[in-house]
């Protein structure tokens, strides 16, 4: 099926580990977003990449970085996980400014 | 404040209700995103309006740019309804800013 497809589903991490969340998406869309989503706090953009080739920092990019592998894949590295990095993370991407955005499913990391 | 608010934080209706989710809004905007996020946490994107009223099926959502102000409605509600629907709004660069969501439940 056409989408937004995110590995792991469900991780948990010790304090210091690193590990990449991986997000691909088949519909040819230029743009890819990392989001996370806390309680009471909405979603916040973490990265984002316009186009292949290219990614910026977003609201909350400390501790975190991403490479745009191609224009299918776009990763999110945490280097050194800490607890305050516990969170839902979602990646979505775009065509275009004239279009809507589709999510992955998410993956829902602790940090203990 | 919040760039993007949401009223009510938390909704339940009776199947077969008229439903209403405000979103307000205080910077200079491109568009205004409305999202649906099911409890099993996946979040689809339901609209994407920068003026007027876009209408699918039940769904119905309106924007009015001057008052910085979207509505979303749902008629005839269902219990398959309820979710957590998120307003989010994007500015320059494309990027999006996002209500905290409002909680819906519809009882049968």
């Amino acid at each position: 099926n056409a989408g937004v497809t995110q590995t792991p589903k469900f991780q948990v991490l010790k304090t210091g580990q690193s590990m990449t969340l991986q997000c691909a998406q088949d519909m040819n869309h230029n743009s890819m977003y990392w989001y996370r989503q806390d309680p009471g706090m909405g979603l916040r953009l973490i990265y984002y990449s316009a186009s292949e080739g290219t990614t910026d920092k977003g609201e909350v990019p400390n501790g975190y970085n991403v490479s745009r592998l191609n224009k299918r894949e776009f990763s999110l590295r945490l280097e050194s996980a800490a607890p305050s990095q516990t969170s839902v993370y979602f990646c979505a991407s775009r065509t275009g400014g004239l279009y809507g955005y589709t999510f992955g499913s998410g993956t829902r990391l602790t940090v203990v | 404040k919040n760039e993007v608010e949401q009223s009510p934080q938390n909704l339940t209706a009776q199947e077969g209700e008229f439903i209403t989710i405000n979103c307000s809004y205080s910077v200079g905007i491109s568009a205004l995103h409305w999202l649906q996020q099911h409890p099993g946490g996946g979040i689809v994107s339901l609209f994407m309006l920068s003026s007027g009223k876009k209408k699918h099926g039940r769904l119905i959502a309106t924007i009015n740019i001057q008052e910085k102000h979207s509505s979303l409605h749902i008629t005839a509600s269902h219990p398959r309804d309820s979710a957590v629907y998120i307003c989010a709004v994007e500015t320059s660069g494309s990027r999006l800013t996002f209500g905290e969501g409002t909680q819906l439940t519809v009882n049968p």
